[in-house]
């Protein structure tokens, strides 16, 4: 039973565009959430977190929303640019201190 | 300022066999966790050692097993290997315990393929 869920394996937008992926969670328990970013033949990297007591957290071109009661997140990327085409994960930080990961999201910028 | 490093690349095994993969972490750190990532998954924690002990533990069997080395560095070993067993296995490390998140660094992974 997947806690984290990602239901959009990928994600088709144009340079300069907003890219929107979307995550959600089910654990009410859930406080710390991260984005990941995957490069083909690399490890993810950490891109952006919120912690619960956040609705919002931007970090340049990045911002990530958080809407508790919906139990969803979301990370927006403004402008979108091709260098930004990867694999996107959503994560939660778990009680023993793991990460739980979504299935990510593909995203493909198209110059 | 070397990254985490992890050895080999890619491996081929047959079922049944055993395997033993193998982390550097990232100079600084003394923490390792190590990750499973099935093909069109996210990453699936596996477990994480500190000063040489398992600290935290996924939901994984007992065929799965690590090791810590007074230099930091640990292996992963998988036992008695299954068709399912195949997956890119990521290491993280990160200095202490009781981190954020964000202060894990993953290494590139080894492709374990097993026939």
């Amino acid at each position: 039973d997947q806690q984290v869920k990602q239901n959009s394996p990928s994600l088709s937008v144009q340079e300069g565009r907003i890219s929107i992926l979307n995550c959600d969670y089910t654990n009410s328990m859930f406080d710390y959430f991260l984005w990941y970013k995957k490069y083909p033949a690399e490890g993810p990297t950490f891109l952006i977190s919120i912690s619960s007591i956040k609705d919002k957290n931007e970090d340049g071109r990045f911002t990530v929303f958080l809407n508790k009661s919906a139990k969803h997140l979301s990370l927006h990327i403004v402008p979108s640019q091709p260098g930004d085409s990867a694999v996107y994960f959503c994560a939660a930080s778990g009680s023993q201190g793991n990460l739980i990961f979504g299935k990510g999201t593909k995203l493909s910028v198209k110059p | 300022d070397a990254g985490v490093t992890q050895s080999p690349t890619h491996l081929i095994k047959t079922r049944g066999q055993q395997v033993t993969l193998r982390c550097s972490p990232k100079s600084g750190h003394d923490t390792v966790s190590w990750y499973q990532q099935a093909l069109g998954q996210g990453p699936q924690f596996i477990f994480q050692y500190y000063e040489e002990e398992e600290r935290q533990r996924g939901n994984f069997p007992d065929r799965f097993s690590g090791h810590q080395f007074p230099n930091y560095s640990s292996e992963l070993n998988v036992n008695a290997l299954l068709l399912g067993d195949s997956a890119l296995y990521l290491c993280a490390s990160s200095l202490g315990l009781a981190v954020l998140q964000e202060t894990q660094y993953f290494g590139p992974g080894t492709r374990l393929l097993v026939l």
